[in-house]
């Protein structure tokens, strides 16, 4: 069964940093490209960044490159998202979710829940 | 603002059709065939019912159909069941590698 678990979010400070991890099982990770998405409160989806299966394409949204990166550990099934600068506008549920086939996303996790306050 | 336009809301009475659409421009939805419906319930993670324009995922029911003319798609979901009550995402590839949601459409079965 295909599971996927987001977590390292937190309560955080405007211009601090953080990593978020996603660990997958239940499928062969090693596979398939995988992407961030975020949902501020009461909002709508918002595509944040993808990879490729291998590492070796990062992608990501316009109003986050720069202060995002994504990366992934194949060995460990494990997909992450460092954020730096961060915002108050940054606070949203972040989900990890894999990329079933050319930009379709399926199995996504809960999220984990980050919060940018002073 | 949302880069794919939603209605905010449509409803419909157990037993009939409704259909969402989703705008975008010939840059993303127009331009590609990789247009995706998410479903999500309160407090749960999306789940694709679309894929690829009007494919269904293994495991979602027929009555979920989709289509696609010029610069907009859409999603139609039939003999409306109490459980299809949720919001509707529309996503399209964008282009330069990036990808568009809608702003969500909240469907009320009555």
């Amino acid at each position: 069964q295909v599971q996927v678990v987001e977590s390292g979010g937190g309560v955080v400070q405007p211009g601090t940093s953080l990593r978020l991890s996603c660990e997958d099982s239940g499928f062969m990770f090693s596979a398939y490209s995988m992407h961030w998405v975020r949902q501020a409160p009461g909002k709508g989806l918002e595509w944040v960044a993808s990879i490729s299966y291998d590492g070796g394409n990062e992608y990501y949204s316009d109003s986050m490159e720069g202060r995002f990166t994504i990366s992934r550990d194949n060995s460990k099934n494990t997909l992450y998202l460092q954020m730096t600068s961060l915002r108050h506008e940054d606070t949203a549920l972040y989900y990890c979710a894999r990329e079933f086939q050319e930009w379709d996303l399926d199995n996504w996790g809960q999220g984990t829940l980050v919060t940018v306050s002073s | 603002q949302s880069a794919l336009t939603q209605p905010a809301s449509v409803s419909g009475s157990p037993g009939q059709s409704i259909t969402i659409s989703c705008t975008g421009t010939s840059n993303d939805v127009g331009s590609y065939n990789l247009v995706s419906w998410y479903l999500q319930h309160p407090g749960k993670g999306p789940e694709l019912m679309i894929y690829e324009g009007t494919k269904r995922p293994s495991g979602v029911s027929s009555r979920f159909s989709a289509s696609k003319s010029g610069n907009t798609a859409f999603l139609t979901i039939s003999g409306l069941q109490a459980e299809d009550e949720a919001v509707y995402y529309c996503c399209s590839y964008g282009g330069n590698n990036n990808l568009l949601f809608g702003g969500g459409t909240r469907l009320t079965v009555l």
